[in-house]
């Protein structure tokens, strides 16, 4: 079946302006993790859906930075009044979360990721 | 931090040889995921190693775990160029279920 797909692959724009990021999870997956990885770095955690569950926001960087999902399908990433600092590669992965604890099979299925750079 | 610590942050080998890359990570795990990524872009799940195992194989590639040190290690045998990746580990750390992932081991592969 399809894997994780993002849109879009690339999005240039100027400091300022908003950005809206789509990521579309593998169908059945119910956890959906959004990163950010600046050139040369590793990833960092930004947000964590499960299921109809409140989110864990707590690696969102700023009040400019939000997202939504639906359910279990689309998330949509949104970074308004972009910065330069902004500039990276914005990573969605989704999981099938099997049981917690030991037991815990959360292999995550990344998407190829949107490159942003910001003007 | 509670992300995984990769290291050597950079290595560089010829085709052929093997590649042993090492993790050490901080308080009681479940799990610990290794992951590579080409090109800066999606990761790919290589393999999960859990907290009562050892030593796992898949194909050319062997992950140690020694929960005593909080470390582990994965070994790729007879190294490709095709290998050459950024590679991550991904501790699974008891009560959460956050991944943190740390800044990866950066291998080249010469042919």
């Amino acid at each position: 079946g399809a894997g994780v797909s993002q849109s879009p692959s690339n999005k240039v724009t100027e400091k300022g302006k908003d950005v809206e990021l789509r990521c579309d999870p593998i169908s059945g997956h119910t956890a959906l993790y959004w990163y950010r990885q600046r050139l040369g770095q590793g990833l960092e955690f930004l947000i964590y859906f499960q299921g109809n569950s409140a989110p864990d926001k707590s690696g969102l960087p700023s009040d400019r930075f939000s997202a939504e999902r639906t359910g279990e399908s689309v998330s949509t990433l949104t970074i308004q009044r972009t910065q330069q600092e902004d500039s990276a590669v914005y990573l969605c992965a989704s999981s099938t979360r099997r049981a917690g604890g030991f037991l815990s099979t959360d292999t995550q299925y990344f998407g190829p990721g949107t490159r942003l750079t910001v003007l | 931090s509670q992300q995984g610590e990769e290291d050597p942050q950079a290595l560089s080998i010829q085709e052929g040889e093997n590649a042993t890359m090492n993790c050490s990570y901080k308080t009681s795990i479940n799990n610990l995921q290794w992951y590579r990524q080409n090109s800066g872009r999606g990761l790919v799940h290589l393999i999960l190693i859990r907290s009562n195992e050892r030593e796992k194989h898949s194909g050319r590639l062997r992950v140690t775990l020694d929960t005593s040190k909080k470390s582990s290690s994965l070994l790729i045998t007879a190294s490709r160029a095709a290998d050459t990746a950024s590679y991550f580990c991904a501790p699974g750390y008891s009560g959460t279920y956050k991944y943190i992932f740390g800044t990866g081991t950066r291998l080249k592969v010469l042919a």
